[in-house]
This record gives C-alpha cells, structure tokens and sequence, in this order.
C-alpha cells in the first residue's frame, strides 16, 4: 500500500534529551513537511523540503531539525534547544509542481517528561 | 503578513441538518485552496479542494465554494452525520511550496 508513515506513534523524552521523529513516504513525492499541532489549534509549519538534498525552515523551526538524504525519508530532530516540545507532530508529503493536496501520516505525539 | 483564518471555532449541528463551516483568507495569490477533515489523533484527511478560476466544486455530501472578491471559501456538508464530527481545515496552497493552514473549526454533530 503507498503512504506515508510516522513512528512511533508516541514517544516520552526527559528534559534535555534530542529526539528524532521518523517519517516514511512511498507516494513518490518531492516535497515533504513536517508540521506542529498543539491542543486546540491548527498546524504550524516546521521545516519543509523540497527536493533531497535541500530543505527550508517553516514558520516555527526553532529548536529542530531535519535531513533529506534520500527521498522517501524526512526525519525530524526536536532538540534540547527547543523549550516546549510536547506536542502532536504531522509529516505529510505531496507531489512537487502543481501540487494540490498533501497526505499527511498519522503523527507521533511527543511528551516530555 | 498573508493568513489563512476561520470565523468560528466550534459548530454543533443536529444529524441530518446541513453544515456550512467558513474560512477567510488573504492571500490573493493562492491557487489552490483546501479542505481537510482530522479526527481526535489523526493526521487530516483530504476532503476536497478548488482551484482558483473556480466558484464551486462538488464532491459526495460536500460543496465548497469560493468567493475571490470577498476571500472567503465555504465548506458544506449535506445531510451531517455523527461521523462527520471533527476538526475541519482550511488551507491554501501557496504554489507547491508548502500548504498554509488555518486553526480549524470543530463540528460537533449530535444524533
């Protein structure tokens, strides 16, 4: 089946520690997004890539990071620096030129403890 | 700076009625403009898009529709179902760079 795949689906962190969300897409896609999502309000952009190799930082980059070595894979690292972490991260990805609708992975949601 | 926002936060419907839930933005330059439905710990889902040379587009149960000389897009649901409870987006498409989305509004259907 294509698609896009997030894991884990939850993950705990201790103050201070880095941690890498996992996100996996089979679709073919070009681009590819990571978004944040805290309760009760709608998605903010972190990081997003274009093409591998490359990526731009989002609205909200601050404190992550990401790599694009090869196409299927965007992973995201929530770093130390980064001071409110807990949240609900959404990878999504979509054709590059003319693209029109992304699809989105079921999320990891991140606690730090 | 160039936002995409919606006028209400939460909508409660009684089944079988039709829903409307709105959405203004302000970037003129949008080409495509785009509706997702997210259930509690879920990723969004694709409900429908519209290009922006169009008025309406139909999908099954849904409508959207947009107003360019007003910014504003329209998401209706026909008949509301108790599974169409969720969190509705939208969002536009600021070419293929990345997707902008509003805070959502939550639709709350009660049988």
């Amino acid at each position: 089946d294509g698609g896009i795949t997030q894991s884990p689906k939850y993950l705990f962190r201790k103050e201070g520690q880095n941690v890498t969300l996992s996100c996996e897409q089979n679709l073919n896609h070009d681009a590819m997004y990571w978004y944040r999502q805290d309760p009760g309000q709608g998605l903010r952009l972190i990081y997003y890539s274009q093409i591998v190799n490359d990526f731009q930082k989002g609205d909200i980059a601050e404190g992550y990071s990401v790599s694009r070595e090869k196409k299927e894979s965007f992973p995201l690292t929530v770093t130390s620096a980064q001071k409110n972490p807990t949240a609900f991260y959404l990878c999504a990805s979509s054709i590059s030129r003319g693209a029109t609708e992304a699809f989105f992975g079921q999320g990891t949601r991140l606690t730090v403890v | 700076g160039e936002s995409v926002g919606l006028h209400l936060p939460t909508l409660s419907v009684q089944e079988g009625d039709n829903s409307i839930i709105n959405c203004a933005y302000s970037n003129s330059a949008s080409d495509y403009f785009i509706w997702y439905k997210q259930e509690s710990g879920k990723g969004p889902q694709f409900i429908i898009d519209i290009r922006s040379n169009m008025d309406k587009r139909q999908g099954q149960r849904v409508t959207v529709l947009l107003n360019k000389t007003v910014k504003h897009l329209s998401l209706q649901i026909a008949a509301t179902q108790p599974g169409d409870s969720a969190v509705y987006f939208c969002a536009e498409n600021e070419g293929f760079q990345k997707l902008v989305f509003g805070t959502g509004t939550r639709l709350l259907v009660s049988p």
